[in-house]
């Protein structure tokens, strides 16, 4: 089944502590991007990749780092991770560019940092 | 900024009913997409219409552009209590790699 996944659904950690939000596409997209969605701002652009090893920031890339070292993953990183950065997370793929392709969207990952 | 608004922000219709909201975004764009949330879940893709296109069906959704005025509608016809959901308009600026999506429309329909 064609599919982006993001792991973990859920996480509750503490200020500061490093974090990995991994996600994968089974369907050799090569376009991926990071998003955040807080209530009352619809959903930001965090960072996105155009094909293996080339990332470029989003709109509110700050607090946040990835990397593409694979065409089917693209974690998402917060090495020092503070509470405003607590959001809801999508992970999203297409098959090219996103100009006029269909974006699929994994589950989300809601991330609490107290 | 976002690229994309919607209007209204929430809209309660009864089951059977017809659901229109408006999406406005700034710069020129080769095409625009709707999207549909259902409650703490990903988005799933709607409907896409170009910018030659004024336009589009598909079931029960109709999606216009006006380019001019810089605008979409969606209106999903006939509305069903499963329509329940946020809508989302995104476009991406002509020949860009980053893609906006505006606040969302949240949508009740009551049966």
């Amino acid at each position: 089944e064609a599919q982006v996944t993001q792991n973990p659904r859920y996480l509750i950690t503490v200020t500061g502590k490093k974090l990995t939000v991994t996600c994968s596409q089974n369907m050799n997209h090569e376009y991926m991007s990071w998003y955040r969605q807080d209530p009352g701002l619809g959903l930001r652009q965090i960072y996105y990749s155009m094909n293996v090893e080339v990332t470029d920031k989003g709109d509110v890339p700050e607090g946040y780092k990835v990397s593409r070292k694979e065409k089917r993953n693209f974690p998402l990183i917060l090495e020092s991770p503070s509470p405003n950065q607590t959001s809801l997370y999508f992970c999203a793929s297409s098959l090219l560019t996103p100009d006029g392709q269909p974006q699929h969207f994994g589950d989300g990952t809601r991330l609490s940092i107290l | 900024s976002q690229q994309g608004e919607e209007d209204p922000q929430a809209l309660s219709i009864q089951e059977g009913e017809n659901a229109t909201m408006n999406c406005s975004y700034k710069t020129s764009i080769n095409n625009l997409q709707w999207y549909r949330q259902n409650s703490g879940r990903g988005l799933v893709h709607l409907i896409l219409i170009r910018s030659n296109e004024r336009e589009k069906h598909s079931g029960r959704l109709r999606v216009t552009l006006d380019t001019s005025k810089k605008s979409s509608s969606l209106l999903i016809t006939a509305s069903r209590a499963a329509d329940t959901a946020s809508y989302f308009c995104s476009t991406t600026e002509a020949a860009g790699n980053k893609l906006t999506f505006g606040g969302g429309t949240r949508v009740l329909v009551k049966p």
